[in-house]
């Protein structure tokens, strides 16, 4: 069975561009998480999408957004990139999400974004 | 707000040697708790979870015990192997949001 996939695996921008990742959760989970990960940290929540709606978001800025599709992929997207912005961009796929959230995700193996 | 507290790494074994990495959490209500790990290459994977109070959850020879009243989480492992080495995770769930530590790094040396 597909795990989480995710697209690209790599990418660079220059500050002030917009980037959008995309993922695609593990068939028949309904819930994606997007977590950044800065070098030596450990990852950072931004959102849960369940049932195509927003369930949380993390402290980022409103330049960080995301969406759910009606076959449960995702997409996030930043605005205005900063250099700071630069990190590894998990998604993560659950069975369950909002108050059927059990904290159990299953993860792709992220997007690497340069910000030069 | 609800956070997690491992211990920093890296943390450098022999073969064979006992593991313990502490972890320690805070929050509202009553979380489950995980351990995640990242090896070389590969994405995050949980490895071992409990749901409860005193729950011990186990997973290739890892373990890891719920304690409320210490409000930690430690993962232990009797006898770690080479293949061991990676990136360990502690983390707990906070309603919607699953929340991380900083994560230790162990290498293993044969």
């Amino acid at each position: 069975d597909a795990g989480v996939t995710q697209s690209p695996t790599h990418l660079i921008k220059t500050r002030g561009q917009h980037v959008t990742l995309r993922c695609s959760p593990i068939s028949g989970h309904k819930s994606v998480s997007w977590y950044q990960q800065v070098l030596g940290q450990g990852p950072q929540f931004i959102f849960q999408y369940y049932e195509k709606e927003e369930r949380g978001r993390g402290n980022f800025p409103d330049r960080f957004s995301a969406r759910q599709f009606p076959n449960y992929s995702s997409e996030l997207n930043v605005n205005a990139l900063l250099l700071g912005d630069s990190a590894l961009y998990l998604c993560a796929s659950s069975p369950g999400g909002g108050s059927r959230y059990t904290g159990e995700l299953f993860f792709g193996e992220g997007s690497r974004l340069t910000v030069l | 707000g609800d956070s997690v507290t491992q211990m920093e790494g890296p943390v450098t074994l022999s073969e064979e040697a006992f593991l313990t990495i502490n972890c320690t959490y805070t929050a509202t209500g009553y979380p489950s708790l995980f351990w995640y790990v990242q090896y070389p290459g590969e994405g995050l994977q949980l490895l071992l979870k409990a749901t409860k109070a005193d729950d011990k959850g186990s997973n290739k020879g890892f373990e890891a015990t719920y304690r409320k009243e210490t409000t930690s989480f430690h993962l232990e492992k009797g006898s770690v192997q080479v293949s061991d080495s990676a990136v360990y995770f502690c983390a707990n769930t906070g309603g919607f949001k699953t929340i991380f530590g900083a994560g230790t790094r162990l290498f293993v040396k044969a």
